[in-house]
């Protein structure tokens, strides 16, 4: 079946406008997460959603970051105002709810913003 | 804050060498580690995931083993092969729902 899909793949913008990433998930997994991997930083985790709520939005650098999800399935993380250093590759994972610990993430190939 | 650490950063071995990536976590409560290998432009693949319960997983001519109490993962390829060459990202999972924890990963070149 179809793996997890992100749009763009590619997005080049300018300082100071706003940009939309979006998750296609695997059909009927409920948890989905964002995560974002920078030059010299690695990767790390922003945002995860149970269904349509985030129980964590602990990884969001700063309030321009925000993200949703609607029906349970498509996800869109959005940049306000993007600064030079919002530049990294957008990863979005999706996984089936959790049950003892084993479920694994299948992840996307990723959006490469870059912000000039 | 939970940190996962990689040794070493890279590894350059001629084909059909066995090799060991280490890693080593901060934080006992996990609910599970797993290695990754990523491929540029080809996105994350997980290749072995190991339970809190668990001592190790085993695939093909991989083997992970988890040491909950000394904080620290091993992963072994036997026989290494070029298509072997990617990074390889050790990721810790301590909670209820997911939330990835990843190592800064090892480069890998297997060459012929």
């Amino acid at each position: 079946g179809a793996g997890v899909s992100q749009s763009p793949s590619n997005k080049v913008t300018e300082k100071g406008k706003d940009v939309e990433l979006r998750c296609d998930p695997i059909s009927g997994h409920t948890a989905l997460y964002w995560y974002r991997q920078s030059l010299g930083q690695g990767l790390e985790f922003l945002i995860y959603f149970q269904g349509n709520s985030a129980p964590d939005k602990s990884g969001l650098p700063s309030d321009r970051f925000s993200a949703e999800r609607t029906g349970g399935s498509v996800s869109t993380l959005t940049i306000q105002r993007t600064q030079q250093e919002d530049s990294a590759v957008y990863l979005c994972a999706s996984s089936l709810a959790r049950s003892g610990g084993g479920e694994t993430q299948y992840f996307g190939p990723g959006t490469r913003l870059l912000v000039l | 804050k939970q940190e996962v650490t990689q040794i070493p950063a890279a590894l350059s071995v001629p084909e059909g060498e066995n090799l060991v990536l280490n890693c080593s976590f901060t934080d006992s409560a996990i609910y599970n580690l797993q290695w990754f290998r990523q491929d540029p432009g080809k996105g994350l693949t997980s290749l072995l995931l190991i339970q809190s319960s668990q001592r190790e997983q085993t695939s093909g001519r991989l083997n992970a083993s988890l040491d909950k109490s000394s904080g620290r993962s091993t992963l072994y390829i036997a026989a290494s092969q070029p298509g072997d060459s990617a990074t390889y990202l050790c990721v810790f999972d301590g909670t209820s729902y997911g939330k990835l924890t990843f190592g800064q990963g090892t480069i890998l070149t297997v060459h012929p």
